[in-house]
């Protein structure tokens, strides 16, 4: 089956610690895109990546980063350095037509 | 930031007809109009997409007037398994910025 998968669905980390969180797609899409979204809010963007090796910030990228070595993969590695981390990680990838887009399942990051 | 103005919540009940509007005064040319519906705890999921005039699926229709300032998400005859949050977005694939979205009640 064609998706994106995330992993692992819940995760527990002690502060201070860098924590990596995976997403893989096999759907061939250039375009995929790291989220956060807390209790009751909307989804925000943490990262996005048009193509292999090369990605851009999005509008909470501090704290935060990734790589894209593979079009298959989008890793996002939550660093010590991000203050709130507790929250619910997306991930989702796009063709380059419009903004239809296909999310995992999502990460619940806990950090105590 | 999001370029989309929706109502925050939105009440209805089974069977009835909910039409959510999302405002995208800046909207460029080439720009999409696309809603997702998310469930708690779950990633978002596509509902339709649009460009201009109207776009019907197997599960809602998407209408789009002659300015493009604005759009409206159609579902028909809900029931109590639509209540979810309701996103448009509008443009191209290297802008998925998410408002915060409509929360949609559906009462029996």
């Amino acid at each position: 089956d064609g998706g994106i998968t995330q992993s692992p669905k819940y995760l527990f980390r002690k502060e201070g610690q860098n924590v990596t969180l995976s997403c893989e797609q096999n759907l061939n899409h250039d375009a995929m895109y790291w989220y956060r979204q807390d209790p009751g809010q909307g989804l925000r963007l943490i990262y996005y990546s048009q193509i292999v090796n090369d990605f851009q910030k999005g509008d909470i990228a501090e704290g935060y980063s990734v790589s894209r070595e593979k079009k298959e993969s989008f890793p996002l590695t939550v660093t010590s350095a991000q203050k709130n981390p507790t929250a619910f990680y997306l991930c989702a990838s796009s063709t380059g037509t419009g903004i239809r887009a296909f999310f995992g399942q999502g990460t619940r990051l806990t950090v105590v | 930031l999001a370029k989309t103005t929706q109502p925050i919540s939105m009440d209805s009940y089974e069977g009835q007809e909910v039409n959510i509007t999302c405002s995208h005064n800046n909207i460029a040319t080439n720009d999409y109009i696309t809603w997702y519906q998310q469930f708690p705890s779950q990633g978002p999921r596509f509902i339709i997409q649009g460009y201009k005039t109207k776009v019907t699926n197997e599960v809602a229709s998407l209408f789009i007037p002659a300015d493009r300032k604005s759009s409206t998400l159609s579902l028909p005859r809900v029931s109590l398994s639509d209540t979810a949050v309701y996103y448009c977005l509008v443009g191209g694939y290297n802008d998925m910025r998410f408002g915060a979205g409509t929360r949609l009640t559906v009462k029996p």
